[in-house]
């Protein structure tokens, strides 16, 4: 079957722009995660989603990144007013369960110029 | 607060020789540590667990609580190991990553 799929694969945008970015994730995996990994690191925890809530937000660095869920499948995660330290690559992951393995997207490369 | 420390950036080794990724963490509580692969321009996958206790193409990895270790070990290096490795911690929440070891295995 498909797996995790993100949109756009990569996406470049100015200064102060509105980004959105796209996570499909595997049909009925309830749980879905999205990372954010910057050139030399590991991926960092943004927020988790358990249907259609989000369980868990606490790695969103400020309050100009927001992500939804709403109908429980395919999430969108939002950045408003990107700044240059915005860029990185955005890994969306989801799994079966809240303990269960995370299977990853592609990612979507985010270039801030 | 949980932390991955993957010690070595790059670790390049023969075909042939025995492989060591490093892996040591801090965690209140009994944790259940993850491995993660991402082969070249393929997305990050998971390896192994330690829950499981299996081996998966050749690797293993035991939970060494007193020194708080996760090494990730194969006694034979094969090419096609070559990628980036990460150690990790688990939810609640999501993953908690380390920054990952560049392994090259030399012809």
């Amino acid at each position: 079957g498909a797996g995790v799929s993100q949109t756009p694969s990569n996406k470049v945008t100015e200064k102060g722009k509105y980004v959105e970015l796209r996570c499909d994730p595997i049909s009925g995996h309830t749980a879905l995660y999205w990372y954010r990994q910057s050139l030399g690191q590991g991926p960092e925890f943004l927020i988790y989603f358990q249907g259609t809530g989000a369980a868990d937000d606490s790695g969103l660095p400020n309050d100009r990144f927001f992500a939804v869920r709403p109908e429980g499948s395919v999430s969108t995660l939002k950045i408003q007013r990107t700044e240059r330290g915005d860029s990185a690559m955005y890994l969306c992951a989801s799994s079966s369960d809240s303990g269960g393995t995370q299977y990853f997207g592609p990612g979507t490369r985010l270039l801030v110029l | 607060a949980q932390r991955v420390t993957q010690p070595e950036k790059l670790l390049s080794v023969f075909k042939g020789a025995p492989v060591e990724l490093k892996c040591n963490y801090s965690y209140s509580g009994s944790p259940e540590l993850f491995w993660y692969v991402q082969y070249s321009r393929q997305r990050l996958q998971l390896l192994l667990r330690h829950i499981s206790r299996e081996s998966i193409k050749g690797f293993t990895a035991d939970l060494n609580k007193g020194e708080t270790s996760f090494h990730l070990k194969k006694p034979f290096a094969q090419e096609e190991d070559s990628a980036m490795y990460y150690c990790a911690l688990p939810p609640p929440g999501g993953l908690t990553f380390g920054k990952g070891t560049h392994l090259i295995i030399q012809p």
